[in-house]
């Protein structure tokens, strides 16, 4: 079966440009989750979906933020524009909402800002 | 929020050791899970374990909720074992949020 899978896998770009960030869950999965990860903060989730539908966007770090969830297959996240302070690894997990349902993490993507 | 405290930070062993991380959280928990992030960066679900004591192949844990900790137990260690090992906790009501806790660095020496 297919993991969570993360578009690209590296991103090194100039700050102030747009950046955005692809998820595709596990099929079958019913929540995706968004996390950052530095070494000053760890890993800390910026927001989660379920069914579609964003449930809890309060770890966003501001208005340059944003994501989105078209479909049960894929999600993006969006930075807009981007700073040197955005740089980290951002990695997307899905799970299936019940009992006993762990979450599954893709491989993140690495992102540099300069 | 719920805090999450592992301990110990580091802990470097030679192949062939035991080990027991711990996971300790401040508040009721609807659920716990361990993870291990290898050195290539990939998080990797050990187990989902809001209570009592699951056992895969050399890794077990052990979970109390009543006392607010677990217990990862790692036997016979091999290199393939490096990395961070996290705990995260879901809170009550929390719909499906994960907290993690800063994790625990594991060097295993051949």
């Amino acid at each position: 079966d297919a993991g969570v899978i993360q578009s690209p896998r590296h991103e090194v770009t100039e700050m102030g440009q747009e950046v955005t960030l692809r998820c595709k869950p596990i099929s079958g999965h019913n929540s995706l989750f968004w996390y950052r990860q530095t070494m000053m903060r760890g890993l800390e989730l910026l927001i989660y979906f379920n069914n579609n539908v964003p449930i809890d966007d309060s770890g966003m770090p501001e208005d340059r933020f944003s994501a989105k969830m078209p479909n049960a297959s894929f999600s993006t996240l969006k930075i807009q524009p981007s700073e040197p302070r955005d740089s980290a690894v951002y990695f997307c997990a899905s799970s299936h909402t019940g009992i006993e349902q762990p979450q599954h993490f893709g491989d993140g993507t690495r992102l540099s800002i300069l | 929020g719920i805090q999450v405290e592992q301990s110990p930070p580091d802990l470097i062993l030679q192949e062939g050791a035991n080990s027991t991380l711990r996971c300790n959280f401040s508040d009721s928990v609807n659920n716990l899970q361990w993870f291990h992030q290898n050195p290539w960066g990939q998080l990797i679900n050990l187990f989902y374990i809001p209570s009592g004591t699951k056992q895969n192949g050399r890794l077990s844990a052990t979970t109390v909720a009543t006392e607010r900790y677990s217990l990862l137990y790692i036997s016979s260690s091999q290199t393939t074992d490096s990395g961070v090992y996290f705990c995260a906790v879901e809170e009550p009501f929390g719909n499906e949020k994960l907290t993690f806790g800063t994790g625990t660095r594991l060097t295993i020496i051949p």
